[in-house]
C-alpha cells in the first residue's frame, strides 16, 4: 500500500499557525472518516493527537485541529510553541481494512 | 493508565524469524473495545504500520507483508506477539507495539491511541 502524502518539512515562528496537508485517495483518507495524526519525538513512541478527523483525546492542546475535504485531510497547529517541533505523521483506515501512514512532516519553529 | 512494553533480541540473522512481544500493564488485553498490532521505522524512513489482531485471533495485516507476519495472544500474560518470517536487512527498524481503538459498524474499524516506546531490531549476520 503506498504511503499517504505530506510535505516533508514546514516551519513557523513563536505565536504563528501552520497547517500539514496529506493527501491519499478514495480508497482510503477520502473513502473514511478514520484519519488521524500522530506528534513523534525521536526516541519516544508516537502520541495521537486527532482522531477521526477532527477530534482531539483528552489532554491534548486545543492549539491542534483536524479536518479533511475529499483526499485531503489537514492538521493545523495554531500558537506554534517551541515544544510543538516533531516530526507528524497522518494515518487512514484503508479499503483494505489497514492502516496506513503519511510519509511524516518535520515541524520546525524558528 | 494502561502501558506497553515491548522486549525481543536486538540482532536477527538474515533468513532468520523475527520474534517481538509486547507486554500489556494497566488494562485488559482482552477487551472488546481495542485491537492490538504493530507498527515500524526503518533508519531514515517514516512509520510503517504492520498489522493487529482482535478478538478470537481475527488478524488484519498490511498486504506488503502479508506472507511473512504473523500474530498471536497469550491473555493469561497479557501479552501478545509478532513473527515475521525471512527476515532481511530491510527489516532492520525501530519496532513498536500499539493499542488500536476498535470503532464503527461492529468495532470494524480502528485507529491507534497508544504506542510502546519501541524496540530497535537490527537484521545482520
Amino acid at each position: 500500500q503506498s504511503a499517504l502524502t505530506q510535505p516533508a518539512s514546514v516551519s513557523g515562528s513563536p505565536g504563528q499557525s501552520i497547517t500539514i496537508s496529506c493527501t491519499g485517495t478514495s480508497t482510503d483518507v477520502g473513502g473514511y472518516t478514520y484519519v488521524s495524526w500522530y506528534q513523534h519525538y525521536p526516541g519516544k513512541g508516537p502520541q495521537l493527537i486527532i482522531y477521526e478527523v477532527s477530534n482531539r483525546p483528552s489532554g491534548v492542546s486545543n492549539r491542534f485541529s483536524g479536518s479533511k475535504s475529499g483526499n485531503t485531510a489537514s492538521l493545523t497547529i495554531s500558537g506554534l510553541q517551541a515544544e510543538d517541533e516533531a516530526v507528524y505523521y497522518c494515518s487512514s483506515y484503508t479499503r483494505s481494512s489497514s492502516q496506513v501512514f503519511g510519509t511524516g512532516t518535520k515541524v520546525t519553529v524558528l | 493508565q494502561v502501558h506497553l512494553q515491548e522486549s525481543g533480541p536486538g540482532l536477527v540473522k538474515p533468513s532468520e524469524t523475527l520474534s517481538l512481544t509486547c507486554t500489556v500493564s494497566g488494562g485488559s488485553i482482552g477487551s472488546s473495545d481495542f485491537y492490538w498490532g504493530w507498527i515500524r521505522q526503518a533508519p531514515g524512513k517514516g512509520l510503517e504500520w504492520i498489522g493487529n489482531m482482535y478478538l478470537r485471533g481475527i488478524t488484519y495485516i498490511n498486504p506488503s507483508h502479508k506472507s511473512r507476519v504473523s500474530m498471536s495472544v497469550d491473555m493469561s500474560k497479557n501479552q501478545f506477539s509478532l513473527n515475521l518470517t525471512s527476515v532481511t536487512a530491510a527489516d532492520t527498524a525501530v519496532y513498536y507495539c500499539a493499542r488500536h481503538v476498535a470503532t464503527g459498524y461492529y468495532n470494524y474499524y480502528f485507529y491507534i491511541d497508544l504506542c510502546g516506546t519501541g524496540t530497535a531490531v537490527t537484521v545482520s549476520s
